[in-house]
């Protein structure tokens, strides 16, 4: 069974600029998060998606937002970046949403903004 | 705040020895879990424990949970250099609709 996907693993953009990262789930997983890590703050929540529907949300500002397509495949944009952006994007699949069944990351995509 | 804290920040051992991990948290849970990573890599799911339970194996990998405490513990036994890692718990509140929340990790180092 193939693995949680992300693409990009890298990517450099300026500030002000726009980016959408995607992630494809382990085939048969409808529930989709993100979330962002960086080495101040740690592994903080972004968005939970399952059946295409937003089931959670962290405390992010509304730059950060998400989708997820009936694919169950789920992108992330952030818009208007700013420096302290620069983290790691990981993303994680799961057969159940919420905390009820363990979750399965991708390696992430390292977004650092100049 | 931060629900799920662990301890200690760092632990550096000698291969072969026992590494043990402990984490703390504020708030009921429905489940406590264990997550190692390596470096600059996505995290790997070890152990989910349940609230109604105290004790699972796997592996070399023994985990605890003591509710009225709010602590679990992580015991890697026998290590190896390929146990060199972070390792994170995350607990879900009941009050935050079972959204997980991380520790900042603990940063395991084998020494060979």
């Amino acid at each position: 069974k193939a693995g949680v996907t992300q693409t990009p693993r890298y990517l450099i953009k300026t500030r002000g600029q726009q980016v959408t990262l995607s992630c494809s789930p382990i085939s048969g997983h409808r529930s989709v998060s993100w979330y962002q890590q960086t080495p101040g703050q740690g592994l903080q929540f972004l968005f939970e998606y399952f059946s295409e529907t937003q089931r959670n949300k962290g405390n992010f500002p509304g730059r950060f937002s998400g989708r997820q397509f009936s694919n169950s495949r789920s992108e992330m944009n952030v818009s208007t970046l700013e420096l302290g952006d620069s983290a790691l994007y990981l993303c994680a699949s799961s057969f159940l949403e919420g905390s009820n069944s363990p979750l399965h990351f991708g390696n992430g995509t390292r977004l650092t903004v100049t | 705040s931060q629900q799920g804290e662990e301890d200690p920040q760092a632990l550096s051992i000698q291969e072969g020895e026992n590494a043990t991990m402990n984490c703390s948290y504020k708030t009921s849970i429905n489940n406590l879990q264990w997550y190692r990573q390596n470096s600059g890599r996505g995290l790997v799911h070890l152990i989910l424990i349940r609230s109604n339970e105290r004790e699972k194996h796997s592996g070399r990998l023994r985990v605890t949970l003591d509710t009225s405490k709010k602590s679990s513990s992580l015991l890697i036994t026998a290590s190896r250099a390929a146990d060199t890692a972070s390792y994170f718990c995350a607990t879900d509140r009941k009050d935050s609709n079972y959204q997980l929340i991380w520790g900042a990790g603990t940063k395991l180092i084998i020494k060979p």
